[in-house]
């Protein structure tokens, strides 16, 4: 049982480039996130998908899409990346959506933007 | 605006002794409030949720209390061991959907 796992684990862009963090947990969880945390500062939501088939913005959505592949699988990308974009990205995933449940956070991107 | 202020400072104290950690909130109503732990290069792991209705909840040496008035939480960790030195990171629910807004953390270091 592997919980959440991302990859890669670290990456390099140049200003412009664009790629794809992958997130996948295997704990049949419904709903999943993609977080940001920046030095200073708590960890922002980009995006999340409360169940299959369901996307939607969180708190910075800017610059990032996202796809729900299946129950496992959410990624998050960027297309056309920026130095703001440098940054830690962690995908978590819960239980449900709806009411109280714990998240469950994966090890994490590094990504650096040049 | 809505904000989850948690202190900056990190927190220094003898293994043994209680670490309290504060998290106070403006402008959010959350029905719950969840704890989380950090270590460095790591994800954040759960560690308590405490709900609106409920004034405290415990797990092993932990100790969670949740002020609706004051909008305040407090976070303690008793018997404080060097190996519970990490970020403790306190969430607000926003909208009773399990969408988190989390504070920036408090470090804490237990001095052996």
């Amino acid at each position: 049982n592997a919980g959440v796992t991302q990859t890669p684990k670290f990456q390099v862009l140049k200003t412009g480039q664009s790629m794809t963090l992958q997130c996948a947990q295997d704990m049949n969880h419904n709903s999943m996130y993609w977080y940001r945390q920046d030095p200073g500062m708590g960890l922002r939501l980009i995006y999340y998908s409360a169940s299959e088939g369901t996307t939607d913005k969180g708190e910075v959505p800017n610059g990032y899409n996202v796809s729900r592949l299946n129950k496992r699988e959410f990624s998050l990308r960027l297309e056309s990346a920026a130095p703001s974009q440098t940054s830690v990205y962690f995908c978590a995933s819960s239980e449900e959506s709806g009411g109280p449940n714990e998240q469950f956070f994966g090890p994490g991107t590094r990504l650096t933007v040049l | 605006s809505q904000k989850i202020e948690q202190n900056s400072e990190a927190l220094n104290i003898q293994e043994g002794k209680t670490a309290t950690l504060t998290c106070n909130y403006t402008n959010y109503s959350p029905a719950y409030l969840q704890w989380y732990r950090q270590d460095p290069g790591r994800g954040p792991v759960f560690l308590l949720l405490i709900r609106e209705n409920e004034k405290e909840k415990r797990k092993e040496r932990l100790k969670v209390t949740f002020d609706t008035t004051l909008k305040q939480s407090l976070f303690h960790i008793t018997a404080s061991q060097p190996a519970d030195s990490a970020t403790y990171l306190c969430a607000l629910d926003i909208d009773g959907n399990n969408r988190l807004a989390f504070g920036k953390g408090n470090q804490v270091v237990v001095i052996p």
